[in-house]
């Protein structure tokens, strides 16, 4: 069965600084990957998505994702960040060929300090 | 704009009452989903419809039970909450039969068991 791992619980990074946050996946054939945010309290919001073609992926709030295959990785970056980033951030992936099924890592909490 | 929609955004219930939480959307997806988040948890899919075709998870408890009458709505019951059961839940669409399986996500409804 597929799976998803956030190595990294919890990451605090000073505003301005860049974010790279890790995401691994265990799958046969090459999954649909996402990126969702979620704020405190609230629903998720995806942030960008991988299904095929270009490895590197852009998405909204200046984020992106690159796909590298011989690491089974999907690791979400941004050059800079802002204070309204902080949150919860959760890797998916999804059964490519119809299932319905999305299966969420643990999720990495985002604290950016002043 | 076409969205995911859930009511109440906070419910209180109390130990052993039936509760009922709503989601509707306007996007004419075929496939809805309840999804179980607790804090500083990933979601976790308790079961989804696929039109009219019910698909419960192997592990969700028989206390939760789910309706979806027309397309636009699916509702949620916990026939008798327990206070394991408090935690946010979260609606989710997505089409299934076009490439991409993006799933869109409602704000949730955050629901304490006195």
């Amino acid at each position: 069965a597929q799976s998803v791992t956030q190595p990294d619980i919890h990451i605090t990074v000073s505003e301005g600084a860049s974010l790279e946050l890790r995401c691994n996946y265990s799958y046969g054939a090459t999954p649909y990957l996402f990126w969702y945010v979620q704020s405190p309290g609230q629903g998720l919001q995806l942030l960008l998505k991988y299904f095929s073609g270009d490895t590197l992926v852009q998405g909204i709030k200046g984020f992106e994702a690159e796909f590298k295959r011989s690491q089974s990785s999907f690791n979400l970056r941004k050059p800079s960040v802002h204070w309204s980033d902080a949150a919860e951030y959760f890797c998916a992936v999804i059964h490519q060929g119809g299932s319905e099924k999305l299966v969420f890592g643990k999720g990495t909490k985002l604290t950016v300090n002043p | 704009d076409a969205m995911v929609i859930q009511n109440p955004r906070y419910q209180v219930t109390q130990f052993g009452k039936p509760v009922t939480l709503s989601c509707s959307q306007t996007l004419n997806h075929n496939v809805m989903y309840w999804y179980q988040q607790k804090s500083s948890q990933a979601p976790k899919l308790l079961f989804h419809y696929y039109d009219k075709d019910f698909n419960n998870e192997a592990d969700t408890p028989d206390n939760f039970q789910s309706r979806r009458p027309n397309t636009s709505f699916c509702f949620l019951d916990i026939r008798s909450p327990g206070l394991g059961d408090a935690a946010m839940y979260l609606c989710a669409t997505s089409r299934i039969g076009t490439v991409y399986n993006e799933q869109f996500f409602g704000p949730g409804t955050r629901l304490t068991v006195l």
